[in-house]
């Protein structure tokens, strides 16, 4: 079974509109953190926000925001007010708890293609 | 500050060949990882090293490997490439401390795109 589904290959978004991107994950650690990077076509990958098992409020960095609804195990990224940089391929991660200190592994999902229009 | 840097940033191999990928990380950062990223898909992880050790490694053949020096660069070597080999392969770097999930992002460098015919 997938650790990470991203279930929407390609999405658009009208600029200064609001966006979400679905991720779902499949974990039985009760510890773990999910992820959310950005990839624009220049390859790099760009860290955006993060939310952990345990965080009781759902994370926000500026514009991205993150829908955390643990019993659904969904991490849903909410883009605001779209701009035409955000058009990238958009991955969500997670790590879990039993990586170990000093240990660091990410898996991730497949991406979503987000493409802003003018 | 330098972000991370890897080199090359691309390469063009024959199948047989062996290849080096080389990576500096941030200043302080003590971990390095990475992740192999074929066209369409997501990053897959392939070694992870902290303080000079392989802390994790990934479902990849013994054709790969890795390793990293006291400055804490690393390179990834692959031997025997083959062409399924061919990818854009990533480097991330992160403090290396703690054991909370959420305790080291990963800074990630702008990647190695890895060609093999």
């Amino acid at each position: 079974a997938q650790k990470i589904t991203q279930t929407q290959p390609g999405m658009f978004v009208q600029e200064k509109e609001a966006v979400t991107l679905d991720c779902t994950y499949d974990t039985s650690d009760p510890s773990y953190g999910l992820f959310w990077y950005k990839q624009p076509s220049s390859g790099e990958m760009i860290f955006l926000i993060y939310q952990g098992s345990y965080d009781q409020q759902n994370a926000t960095e500026g514009r991205y925001s993150l829908n955390f609804q643990k019993a659904r195990k969904s991490a849903n990224l909410v883009i605001s007010a779209s701009q035409l940089g955000d058009s990238a391929m958009y991955f969500c991660a997670m790590r879990e708890r039993n990586s170990g200190a000093g240990s660091y592994q990410l898996t991730f999902g497949k991406g979503t293609k987000l493409s802003v229009i003018p | 500050d330098a972000g991370v840097t890897q080199s090359p940033t691309h390469l063009i191999k024959t199948r047989g060949q062996q290849v080096t990928l080389r990576c500096s990380p941030i200043s302080g950062h003590k971990s390095v990882s990475w992740y192999q990223q074929v066209l369409g898909q997501g990053p897959q992880f392939i070694f992870q090293y902290y303080e000079k050790e392989e802390r994790g490694r990934g479902n990849f053949p013994d054709r790969f490997s890795a390793r990293q020096f006291p400055n804490y660069s690393s390179e990834l070597n692959v031997n025997a490439l083959l062409l399924g080999d061919s990818a854009l392969y990533l480097c991330a770097s992160s403090i290396g401390q703690g054991r909370a999930p959420g305790a080291n992002v990963l800074t990630f460098g702008a990647g190695s795109r890895l060609t093999v015919l």
